[in-house]
């Protein structure tokens, strides 16, 4: 089957304390992005990688951070997170000029 | 800076009645436009898109009206069903380079019975 898996689903941390969230599509897609959606905000884009060692910064990258070291992975690490990162992350791909595909999401809090 | 004004906010229809999203862009670059639907707990699915050579697409029970002179478009559900209780999301992207795409704020949809 055609997916995007996000793991974990939710998460509760601390502030400061490093996390990674895992992203891997199956659908041999060259572009991979990273959204967040926060009430009244709609989905705004992280970071996006349009292939293996491509990546840039989307509308709201500060403080996270991405690696595309292999074609269906595309990692999202906060390496201190915040309060304000709290929110509803989701990893997306798709073809040059194709359909997005999202993953399920991944909740996360940090208090 | 939002590039896609999406309203309202929330909306509620009876089981039968036509809902009716608007969204409205300012690049005049966009050349394509999809809406995307999200039920809770899931991620957004894209649900129909358009481009602006046409200022109409169907499919089913949805339809996208496009206005290229006033940079507006919109979402008609015709014949609700509490089915379509979802959030929806306008958005926009272009055809050069990366083609981003730009979401609209969203709609959260309630179809009673």
């Amino acid at each position: 089957e055609a997916q995007v898996t996000q793991n974990p689903r939710y998460l509760i941390t601390v502030t400061g304390k490093k996390l990674t969230v895992t992203c891997s599509q199956n659908m041999n897609h060259e572009y991979m992005s990273w959204y967040r959606q926060d009430p009244g905000l709609g989905l705004r884009q992280i970071y996006y990688s349009m292939n293996v060692e491509v990546t840039d910064k989307g509308d709201v990258p500060e403080g996270y951070k991405v690696s595309r070291k292999e074609k269906r992975n595309f990692p999202l690490i906060l390496e201190s997170p915040s309060p304000n990162q709290t929110s509803l992350y989701f990893c997306a791909s798709r073809y040059a000029g194709g359909e997005q595909y999202f993953g399920p999401g991944t909740r996360l809090t940090v208090t | 800076q939002q590039q896609v004004k999406q309203s309202p906010q929330s909306l509620i229809v009876q089981k039968g009645g036509i809902s009716i999203i608007n969204c409205a862009y300012e690049n005049t670059a966009f050349d394509y436009f999809p809406w995307y639907q999200q039920f809770p707990g899931k991620g957004p699915a894209l649900l129909i898109a358009i481009r602006p050579d046409v200022s109409e697409k169907k499919e089913g029970r949805f339809t996208i009206s496009f206005n290229k002179s006033a940079k507006q478009f919109s979402l008609h559900i015709m014949d609700s069903q509490p089915g379509d209780s979802a959030t929806y999301f306008c958005a926009a992207s272009h055809s050069g380079g990366y083609q981003k795409v730009t979401f609209g704020t969203g709609t959260k949809l309630q179809v009673i019975p």
